[in-house]
C-alpha cells in the first residue's frame, strides 16, 4: 500500500504553541496534499506540495517534503483553539489515484 | 463549502434495502468522487466520474454503483445495503484530475444499516 500514514495519531497542545505532525508514505509521488477535517464536516484542502518542492508556506502553515525519506511534515505555528481538528495527508502517485492517511487528531487547549 | 450539497445528511436503513445518496455541485467541475470514511481506514475511494456518463471504480467499489447524467449531479447507489456499508460517505469535486488540483468535499452523509 502507498497510503500515507500520519504521526502521531493524536496531539494535544496549549493555545499559542506550535503543532507538528508528520506523514510517511511508501512509493514515489508527484505531489502531497494536506487536509483538515473539523468534527462532523468534510475535509478542507490546506496545501499541496509538489515533489520538486522542499518547503511551502501558507499563513501559519508550513509544509516540508523530503522525498528521499518519503516523509512530509505539517507545522502549525501559534496554534488557536479553532485549529482543533483532524489533519490528513494525501499522496498522489500516477494513475489518477489519491490515498489518504488515517489522520492526526489535534486538540488545542485554550 | 465550494457549492457541494449532499443529501440526505443522515439515513438509517435496513439490511437488503436499496439506498441512493445524492451529490449536487454548483461549481461546474468535471471530476466528482465518492469516498467512505471509517475509523482506522482513512478515506477510501468508491467511484469517481470524469464527465457526464463517464465513471470508473475506486478501491472499494463492490456493492456500489454510480450514475452521472448531468454535470452537477453524482448519485451513489447501494443496491442492497449491508451492515458493512454503515459509514460516513463524502462527495468531492475537483476542477481537474486529483493529480494536479485539490479536492473540495461536501459535509457528508452518515448512513447506518441495521
Amino acid at each position: 500500500s502507498q497510503q500515507g500514514e500520519e504521526d502521531p495519531q493524536a496531539l494535544s497542545i496549549q493555545e499559542g504553541e506550535n503543532a507538528t505532525m508528520n506523514c510517511s508514505y511508501k512509493t514515489s509521488i508527484n505531489n502531497l496534499q494536506w487536509y483538515r477535517q473539523n468534527s462532523g464536516r468534510g475535509l478542507v484542502h490546506l496545501i499541496l506540495i509538489r515533489s520538486n518542492e522542499r518547503e511551502k508556506h501558507s499563513g501559519r502553515l508550513r509544509v516540508t517534503l523530503d522525498t528521499s525519506k518519503k516523509s512530509s511534515s505539517l507545522l502549525i505555528t501559534a496554534s488557536r483553539a479553532a485549529d482543533t481538528a483532524s489533519y490528513f495527508c494525501a499522496t498522489e502517485a500516477g494513475a489518477n489515484n489519491l490515498f489518504f492517511g488515517t489522520g492526526t487528531r489535534l486538540t488545542v487547549i485554550p | 463549502d465550494a457549492g457541494i450539497t449532499q443529501s440526505p445528511r443522515h439515513k438509517v436503513t435496513e439490511t437488503g434495502t436499496p439506498v441512493t445518496l445524492r451529490c449536487h455541485q454548483t461549481e461546474n467541475h468535471r471530476y466528482m468522487y465518492w469516498y467512505r470514511q471509517d475509523p482506522g481506514h482513512g478515506l477510501r475511494l468508491i467511484h469517481y466520474s470524469y464527465g457526464v456518463k463517464d465513471t470508473d471504480k475506486g478501491e472499494v467499489s463492490d456493492g456500489y454503483s454510480v450514475s452521472r447524467s448531468k454535470t452537477e449531479d453524482f448519485l451513489l447507489t447501494l443496491e442492497s445495503a449491508t451492515s458493512s456499508q454503515t459509514s460516513v460517505y463524502f462527495c468531492a469535486i475537483s476542477e481537474s484530475s486529483r493529480q494536479n488540483s485539490p479536492l473540495h468535499f461536501g459535509n457528508g452523509t452518515r448512513l447506518t444499516v441495521t
